[in-house]
Parts: C-alpha cells; structure tokens; sequence
C-alpha cells in the first residue's frame, strides 16, 4: 500500500495567519491526491481535489499545490471556522491511505 | 443536496455480525461509487472498502478482506456493509462516502457516521 507521511501533526496559529501543511507519498501518484477537513464529532469534508483543484463552496483562502509525491495544503488568512484536524488522501491506487492528520490550533 | 445518513451501528460482541445501511438522496445513487471509511476512537481516517455503480467492482482494505462485505440496491438507494467475524479492533465511527466520479474520484460527500463497538 502506498504510505502517506502528513507534517506537522499539530500546530499553533492565529487569526489571519497563513499556514501550510505537507503530505508526502511513498510513490509517484501523479495529483490523485485529496484535502479533507474535519471538525470534532463531524464528518469530513472535501476541500481540494486532484492536488490543486477547489471542492464547490471552498473558500479561496485555501490552496492545494504538488504532484508526484510532494503535496501542500495552504490556508491563507485563516479565520476562526478553519480550526480543525485536516488530512490527505491518495486515491491513485486501491487500498486508499490517508494522512495521518494535522490539528489545526488556536495560538 | 446530497444527503447520506448511515443505520445500523451498535454494540456487538467480538465474533459476531453486523449489518451497516446507508440511505442516500439528492443525486443520481446508480450513477456512482460508494465507499465505506472508518474512524476509530481519537484516530484519524481509514479507507475501509468500495463499489462501483453497478455492484460489479469492489475493493477492499486488507484488514476487513474476507469479514466484511459491501453492496449496493440501487432501486432503493441505499449502500450496505456486512461486518461479521468483528473484532476489537473495529470499533469505530463508519461513515459512506460518495465517490466524486466513478470509483476514481475523491469522495465528495460524506455521511454522519454511525458508531461500531465491539466489546463483550
């Protein structure tokens, strides 16, 4: 199964700060690469999809750049309702592996 | 909209069976992937097994393969997960997830989740 290493596993930020979030993957999967948020006792949501491209409604302030095994996640500006553990997903290939998530704090 | 809601999670002795349902509305059902992923407690997310539109794909993790089986009822809509030979280790929140084109998108959109807990 492919591995996917996601750093940092938690960080600490404020309001209106920029924040950047990184996945690596243990093998080419070309930009079959998705960003979930995820809210405490809520479902996940899509945000990004093929690497860079915005789920319907996401906000702009969120971007996702990479391909092959190298993968951001950027908030711009966050706003308090960004709080949240956020993960990727490869979706290359059967089995689909996810990140293992990063905690999104307020400083 | 797109709307998910998942059934059937409960608690249950290790060994035994469950079966999990997912109704879904809001978009064509019979035109997409479905798949199943699973959160155990404080944990993050694990991709559990999928089905093509039609039943004729499926795809499974290796850590259910051969417990759990997963189908579909397209003329009612809804997804299903048969759990049996449960263990401790799959205690957790299940949610469906429809897959955004095919069984090669990312998943879209997501159900609430239902709760497993295997525990004698």
């Amino acid at each position: 199964a492919i591995r996917i290493t996601q750093s940092p596993s938690s960080l600490s930020a404020s309001t209106g700060d920029s924040v950047t979030i990184t996945c690596r993957a243990s093998q080419d999967i070309s930009n079959y690469l998705a960003w979930y948020q995820q809210k405490p006792g809520k479902a996940p949501k899509l945000l990004i999809y093929a690497a860079s491209t915005l789920h319907s409604g996401v906000p702009s302030r969120f971007s996702g750049n990479g391909s092959g095994t190298d993968f951001t996640l950027t908030i711009s500006r966050l706003q308090s309702e960004d709080f949240a553990t956020f993960y990727c997903q490869q979706y290359y290939t059967y089995p689909r592996t996810f990140g293992q998530g990063t905690k999104v704090e307020i400083k | 909209q797109v709307q998910l809601v998942e059934s059937g999670g409960g608690v249950v002795q290790p060994g035994r069976f469950l079966r999990l349902s997912c109704a879904a509305s809001g978009f064509t059902f019979s035109n997409y992937g479905m798949h199943w992923v699973r959160q155990a407690p404080g944990k993050g997310l694990d991709w559990v097994a999928v089905i093509s539109h039609d039943g004729s794909n499926k795809y499974y993790a290796d850590s259910v393969k051969g417990r759990f089986t997963i189908s579909r009822d397209n003329s009612k809509n809804t997804l299903f997960l048969q759990m049996s030979s449960l263990r401790a280790e799959d205690t957790a929140v299940y949610y469906c997830a429809k897959d955004h084109r095919g069984i090669v998108g990312a998943t879209d959109y997501w159900g609430q989740g239902t709760l497993v807990t295997v525990s004698s």
